[in-house]
C-alpha cells in the first residue's frame, strides 16, 4: 500500500522558475526520503530527512518536514531541463520505503 | 561498484509461462528489495530480505509470486504462471547495513505477458 501522496500529480514550469512538490504520509517514520526517476530508468536518491529534522539543504534542493502534519516539501530552486523527472516521496518506519503516488516535473527550456 | 543489476532488462511472455527476474545486488548491501511499478498502482513493495532472509512478503500479491535470495549476490523474483495483470516494470533494489538509509535500485525489469 501507499504510505505517501503527492501534490501536485504534475508540474509544468520555465527553467529558472522553482518548483515546489508536496508529499503527505500517514503513521510515524524514522525518516521521509525524496528520488528521481527518469523515463525508463531506476529510482535515484535525491536526500534524506530524519524525524528529528525539519529543513535539508542539498544543492539547489530544499526539503522541509512538519511531523505534526505529516507533510514534507521538495523544492528545487532554478530548475534547469534536466531536471525534468518523476520524483517520490518515501517514507521509513520499519526498515522498508514505502513510495508515494509521484509528481510529474516538465520543465521547459 | 556497477551498481544494481537487474535482468532481463525487458521480458515478452505469454500468458500462463514462467516468469525469472533476477537482481545481483551492490557488494556489501544486506537489505535487498523488490518493488513493482505501475500506472494504475504506483510503486509497490512485494518483498525484502535483510541478509539473506525474507523479512515481510506481505506484499507479494499471490502465490504466483515467490521470490528467493540463496545468497548475499543474488536474488531472484518468479512468476508461475504469469497473467496479463502482471505486466509492469519489477525494480530491485539494496541498500547498505545502517538503521536507515537510501536505496540504490537497479534499472529495472520490463516485464509484458500477452
Amino acid at each position: 500500500s501507499q504510505q505517501g501522496e503527492e501534490d501536485p500529480q504534475a508540474l509544468s514550469i520555465q527553467e529558472g522558475e522553482n518548483a515546489t512538490m508536496n508529499c503527505s504520509y500517514k503513521t510515524s517514520i524514522n525518516n521521509l526520503q525524496w528520488y528521481r526517476q527518469n523515463s525508463g530508468r531506476g529510482l535515484v536518491h535525491l536526500i534524506l530527512i530524519r524525524s528529528n529534522e525539519r529543513e535539508k539543504h542539498s544543492g539547489r534542493l530544499r526539503v522541509t518536514l512538519d511531523t505534526s502534519k505529516k507533510s514534507s516539501s521538495l523544492l528545487i530552486t532554478a530548475s534547469r531541463a534536466a531536471d525534468t523527472a518523476s520524483y517520490f516521496c518515501a517514507t521509513d518506519n520499519t526498515d522498508k520505503l514505502i513510495f508515494g503516488t509521484g509528481t510529474r516535473l516538465q520543465v521547459f527550456p | 561498484d556497477a551498481g544494481v543489476i537487474q535482468s532481463p532488462r525487458h521480458e515478452v511472455t505469454e500468458m500462463g509461462q514462467e516468469v525469472t527476474l533476477r537482481c545481483k545486488p551492490i557488494s556489501g548491501h544486506d537489505y535487498l528489495f523488490w518493488y513493482r511499478q505501475t500506472m494504475m498502482r504506483g510503486l509497490e513493495l512485494l518483498i525484502y530480505f535483510n541478509n539473506n532472509v525474507p523479512i515481510d512478503d506481505s506484499g507479494m500479491p499471490e502465490d504466483r509470486f515467490s521470490a528467493k535470495m540463496p545468497n548475499a549476490s543474488f536474488s531472484t523474483l518468479k512468476i508461475q504462471p504469469s497473467e496479463p495483470r502482471d505486466s509492469a516494470v519489477y525494480f530491485c533494489a539494496s541498500r547498505p547495513p545502517s538503521a536507515a538509509g537510501e536505496l540504490f535500485f537497479g534499472e529495472g525489469s520490463r516485464l509484458t505477458v500477452l
